[in-house]
């Protein structure tokens, strides 16, 4: 069966420390995957797209790797930050008919603590 | 900047009533998107529209769910009626379509959370 596969514990980290996120995905082929930043009650926001023939995407502090072999991306927050806590989603983007598809990880809880 | 618009933020409703959601894209957005996020887990697409056209409805409840984009800018999704297992957030996404290309960024409205009694 298909599965995409987030840590479903909280990911608690000490601020200024490295937060290294994982996104597991099986019995897809996607066309290139995406992380999102969600806050409670909020909608999710965009950071990061990542192709599959990219290795790595970095914006700011933030990395993304992708590693179509093992089917995972990791997301890495360096120097993290209290604001920085929020729920991180991974997403799969499947091409069907000419358009894009996005499937949804669950979703990581990440807090960080000063 | 511009933002999706939703309306409800919040609907609390009781089980067979009628409700309905309202979601105003980004300007010239061609492609709009309803998701449903069940608390603890990710979104879940329920209907696409490239301009007024359904691209993508295979994971809508079409028994109960309706969705229309007459014009091709704003969309009302509606369920009637509802059932408890309907209770969750409500999203409504847009992006450029095909003139963003394959990569098209999904711009996230604040969604509306339903609650069904």
């Amino acid at each position: 069966s298909q599965k995409i596969e987030q840590n479903s514990e909280a990911l608690n980290i000490q601020e200024g420390k490295t937060a290294t996120l994982t996104c597991n995905y099986t019995n897809y082929s996607p066309a290139y995957l995406q992380w999102y930043r969600q806050d409670p009650g909020r909608g999710p926001v965009f950071l990061l797209l990542i192709r599959e023939n990219e290795k790595e995407k970095r914006k700011e502090r933030l990395k993304v790797t992708f590693d179509t072999t093992l089917k995972q991306s990791l997301f890495h927050i360096t120097a993290s930050q209290p604001a920085d806590s929020a729920t991180y989603l991974c997403a799969l983007a499947l091409l069907r008919g000419g358009y894009n598809k996005l499937i949804f990880g669950a979703g990581t809880r990440l807090a960080v603590h000063p | 900047e511009a933002e999706v618009a939703q309306s409800p933020r919040y609907k609390i409703t009781e089980k067979s009533q009628a409700v309905a959601f309202w979601c105003d894209p980004i300007s010239g957005h061609a492609t709009l998107y309803w998701y449903r996020q069940i608390l603890g887990q990710g979104p879940e697409l329920l209907v696409q529209f490239q301009d007024e056209s359904v691209v993508d409805d295979s994971q809508l409840p079409k028994d109960r769910f309706s969705a229309e984009r007459l014009k091709g800018v704003d969309s009302t999704l509606k369920i009637q009626p509802a059932e408890l297992g309907d209770s969750a957030m409500y999203l409504c996404a847009s992006s450029l379509g095909v003139a963003g290309g394959p990569t098209d960024t999904q711009y996230f409205g604040p969604g509306t959370r339903l609650t069904v009694l």
